[in-house]
């Protein structure tokens, strides 16, 4: 199985400062000219929703603030102006095969 | 609007069964895959299943913690994904979540506990 690593675990951050959440599989992601990796964001209360796909594709209505970059095995998510709406946990994705897994999670939270 | 709605959730013993139906409207469900994915608190996301469309012949994928307990099917007459689990065990209490293929559209969740 691939092996998802994100890190920080924790990200305390002030609003309209930048924020970055990495991620690192086990094996490259690049199958086919696409990366197969996504990041989600879980709000509280609420269940996981797409922001970025194929590593760089933001998710339909997600905000411009968010990027994806990377390739291979290594990837970032980035926020270049953090909101109060932000907040919550940070997933990403392998999906080049099965098993899909995810990453442990990094927890946003307002300083 | 494009909905997944997952219901059947419970308590059940251990050893017990239980089956989980997500609803979907909204979207062409016989073009997509759909997916099962789990969450408990200590372990955070697990995919646990997919199952093709007809046109991939339904082919199925399971996890291995769940791979021989647990069976996805579908009904494209319906709308409807199931996701059949047997042999059920305390770790297999989480929120299960049924998903489009393209992981853009989740359901609500429908939790499982698993204790005697």
């Amino acid at each position: 199985d691939i092996v998802m690593t994100q890190s920080p675990l924790s990200l305390p951050v002030t609003p309209g400062e930048p924020a970055s959440i990495y991620c690192r599989s086990s094996q490259s992601l690049y199958s086919n000219g696409k990366n197969f990796l996504d990041w989600y964001l879980q709000k509280p209360g609420q269940s996981p929703q797409l922001l970025i796909y194929l590593g760089s594709n933001r998710a339909s209505g997600v905000p411009d603030r968010f990027t994806g970059s990377g390739s291979g095995t290594d990837f970032t998510l980035r926020i270049s102006r953090v909101e109060a709406e932000d907040v919550g946990v940070y997933y990403c994705m392998q999906a080049v095969q099965t098993p899909l897994t995810f990453g442990g999670g990094t927890r946003v939270e307002i300083k | 609007e494009v909905k997944l709605v997952e219901s059947g959730g419970g308590l059940v013993q251990p050893g017990g069964s239980l089956k989980l139906s997500c609803a979907a409207s909204g979207f062409a469900f016989s073009a997509s895959a759909m997916h099962w994915v789990r969450q408990t608190s200590g372990t955070g996301l697990e995919w646990i299943a997919r199952i093709r469309t007809r046109v991939n012949r339904y082919v199925t994928a399971y996890a291995a913690s769940v791979e021989g307990r647990f069976t996805v099917s579908r009904d494209d007459s319906k709308n409807m994904v199931y996701l059949r689990m047997d042999s059920l065990r305390i770790e297999d209490t989480a929120v299960y979540y049924c998903i489009r293929q393209d992981f853009d559209v989740w359901g609500q969740g429908a939790l499982v506990a698993v204790s005697s």
